[in-house]
């Protein structure tokens, strides 16, 4: 079972931002956390990873508290193009085990 | 850099036949690799690990002799999927664990294919 806890679906407007919060209550010292898009009909696409504090690319921010039982990805002044499923992924608690558990994932709906 | 890609993208074949997917590494080495099957509005679903040089490992409910993987190279599996059932329509989607990955868990994710099964 996966770890992570996510929210559905969002739903927002072009040029907001969006912020996207996942629950990790469990998660190990060593683990990253690490969020994924997904567009239909697509595999996924690793959009920032992190393991505390604050993280931040082209793409987006990844703001991580420091008891680490959750994580936000921000996504700044969204566009329709950023319409897609976003997964939030810990690594898997088998120390033993190399792959990663897809939740359910957040569906964002941005709209015009 | 850190690409992934399958090969087909998409593919028709008919009920009984046999059908390979290719997964590769374009320009790091995978040690690992995974495969994934993911049904229309589903979340992606683990089928098995590929690991270079040695058996897969499959989940739980996934039959091996059916969903049959080999990990010839660093940088190639593949998926056949055996006596096809419409059932077996899916999106295949395979990724790839760079070498020496460890507590950051990097993977990469191949675009898909698109199996459909008549």
């Amino acid at each position: 079972l996966a770890k992570t806890t996510q929210p559905i679906s969002m739903d927002s407007y072009e040029g907001q931002e969006v912020n996207i919060t996942c629950s990790h209550n469990n998660i190990a010292t060593n683990d990253y956390i690490t969020w994924y898009q997904q567009f239909p009909s697509q595999g996924p696409r690793f959009i920032i990873q992190g393991y505390k504090t604050k993280v931040t690319n082209e793409v987006a921010s990844l703001f991580i508290p420091a008891d680490r039982k959750s994580s936000t990805l921000s996504l700044p002044r969204v566009s329709l193009s950023d319409t897609a499923v976003y997964y939030c992924l810990t690594p898997p608690a088998d120390t033993g085990r190399r792959a990663l558990t897809f939740g359910s994932g957040t569906r964002l709906q941005v709209q015009p | 850099g850190a690409v992934v890609s399958q090969h087909p993208s998409w593919v028709i074949c008919k009920s009984g036949t046999s059908v390979k997917i290719e997964c590769r590494s374009l320009d790091f080495q995978a040690t690992t690799m995974f495969w994934y099957r993911q049904f229309p509005k589903q979340s992606l679903m683990l089928m098995a690990t590929s690991n270079e040089g040695s058996k897969a490992t499959y989940e739980q409910g996934v039959e091996k002799d059916k969903f049959l993987i080999n990990h010839a190279s660093l940088t190639l599996s593949t998926l056949t999927v055996t006596s096809a059932h419409p059932e077996d329509s899916s999106f295949y989607i395979c990724s790839a664990e760079p070498t020496g990955t460890d507590y950051s868990y990097e993977q990469y994710f191949g675009p898909g294919t698109r199996l459909t099964v008549t």
